[in-house]
């Protein structure tokens, strides 16, 4: 079966300190490629990160971080120095090589940030 | 950067009516797009994928004549809700292939969402 699971429905942090939001998932693939999205209250998904199964080294984006172990199927989402605006709810995804179209979304985890 | 819009953000209508929502690419060209439905609280669910010149592929259990789907130019695809009732109340949104990935590096760049209410 092709799954994300993200374990953390919602998170309180304090205004300048990182967190880090959990994703597991499972696949039979041997390619894929795991994915970060915001979507803050106004709706719109937006595209944090990308990990591909056979890079070597975890994906960054400026604050974002992509911290992938293949062994433990787990890709979780570091943010680092977190800032207000980075309230939201945050979507792990997964395109596995045998339905790549398709993107499979976790559950998400709503980050709220204290001031 | 690529950007996906929606129109319109916010509709309300009445029960048995029809509506329309625009998905478009405005800097780029999408020969596949996406259409999603996300109740409250919840993560999206991929209705159809919606590809330019020809029919979608809708999801298993999604109807097709209610929810039509036409993908006529490079950069637009419109969602029509026909006969729409209150349980279509829902936010929708689209997405759109980003040029320049494919397989699993593909990756959708998202328009706002366009949140439907049917009275």
């Amino acid at each position: 079966a092709q799954k994300i699971t993200q374990t953390q429905p919602g998170m309180f942090v304090q205004e300048k300190e990182a967190v880090t939001l959990d994703c597991t998932y499972d696949t039979s693939d041997q390619s894929y490629g795991l994915f970060w999205y915001k979507q803050p209250s106004s709706g719109e998904m937006i595209f944090l990160i990308y990990q591909g199964s056979y890079d070597e080294q975890n994906a960054t984006e400026g604050r974002y971080s992509l911290n992938f172990q293949k062994a433990r199927k787990s890709a979780n989402l570091v943010i680092s120095a977190s800032q207000l605006g980075d309230s939201a709810m945050y979507f792990c995804a997964m395109t596995p090589y045998s339905s790549a179209s398709k993107i499979i979304f976790g559950s998400g985890t709503r980050l709220s940030i204290r001031p | 950067g690529a950007v996906v819009s929606q129109h319109p953000s916010w509709v309300i209508c009445k029960s048995g009516t029809s509506v329309k929502i625009e998905c478009r690419s405005l800097d780029f060209q999408a020969t596949t797009m996406f259409w999603y439905r996300q109740f409250p609280k919840q993560s999206l669910m991929l209705m159809a994928t919606s590809n330019e010149g020809s029919k979608a592929t809708y999801e298993q259990g999604v109807e097709k004549d209610k929810f039509l789907i036409n993908h006529a130019s490079l950069t637009l695809s419109t969602l029509t809700v026909t006969s729409a009732h209150p349980e279509d109340s829902s936010f929708y949104i689209c997405s759109a292939r980003l040029p320049g990935t494919s397989g699993v590096a593909e990756t959708q760049y998202f328009g706002p969402g366009t949140r439907l209410l049917v009275l």
